[in-house]
């Protein structure tokens, strides 16, 4: 399918274990963001990457882990899951930094007991 | 995105105007983005506009900006049921302050009463 997709769409886990979230999308963008979603905060930055092999911190970084082998995927690792992790995680992509801006996938609802 | 900043909530009866305000601080933005979220959904975007416009127009869709007041609306018109969603505002990536992505508002739900 074509777009961007994220895997899973829901997932429950316990504290301290590692958990994964996917992203891919099929367009050859460039670039790749990770943000999360609370309530009353908005859209927060966790990562972004600008092409493969190239990530950076964003605004909430600490307790994740990014790599992008692949232009197309861009994982996001939990390494020791919190409670403050349970979230609604949100990836997108785009060509450019800014322009007709992102397109996000819709979503990983993240739930941390 | 506390560089962003939005009122939470808006209610408005089907037909009616809606307007939704955003206040942003980064007078270096190139541009500024609309995005919708329907419940479940990812972040769609509406529309964007050029920081040397005061204006643009969609359809139903009015978008105002006011660089001296770092001001930023989106007007509705007609708002239909299907409109009900969270609105965000966002402002564009600068290489002055040195960010990289997007910054967005805490969103401003809509709901339409029929």
């Amino acid at each position: 399918d074509a777009g961007i997709t994220q895997s899973p769409r829901y997932k429950i886990t316990e504290t301290g274990r590692q958990v994964t979230l996917m992203c891919h999308q099929t367009w050859s963008h460039s670039y790749m963001f990770w943000y999360r979603q609370d309530l009353g905060h908005g859209l927060r930055l966790i990562y972004y990457s600008a092409a493969a092999d190239i990530t950076d911190k964003g605004e909430v970084p600490d307790g994740y882990v990014v790599s992008r082998s692949k232009t197309e995927n861009f994982p996001l690792t939990l390494e020791s899951a919190t409670r403050s992790q349970t979230s609604v995680y949100f990836c997108a992509s785009s060509e450019g930094l800014s322009g007709a801006g992102y397109t996000f996938g819709s979503g990983t609802r993240l739930t941390v007991v | 995105g506390e560089d962003v900043e939005q009122s939470l909530f808006l209610s408005v009866r089907e037909g009616d105007s809606s307007v939704i305000n955003c206040t942003y601080t980064d007078s270096s933005s190139t541009y500024l983005y609309w995005y919708k979220q329907e419940p479940g959904a990812g972040l769609q975007l509406l529309t964007y506009i050029f920081s040397n416009m005061d204006m643009k127009q969609d359809q139903r869709l009015t978008v105002l900006l006011n660089k001296k007041d770092k001001h930023l609306s989106l007007r509705i018109a007609d708002t239909q049921t299907g409109d009900s969603a969270i609105y965000f505002c966002a402002e564009s990536p600068s290489m002055d302050t040195g960010r990289r992505a997007l910054t967005f508002g805490s969103g401003t739900r809509l709901q339409v009463q029929p």
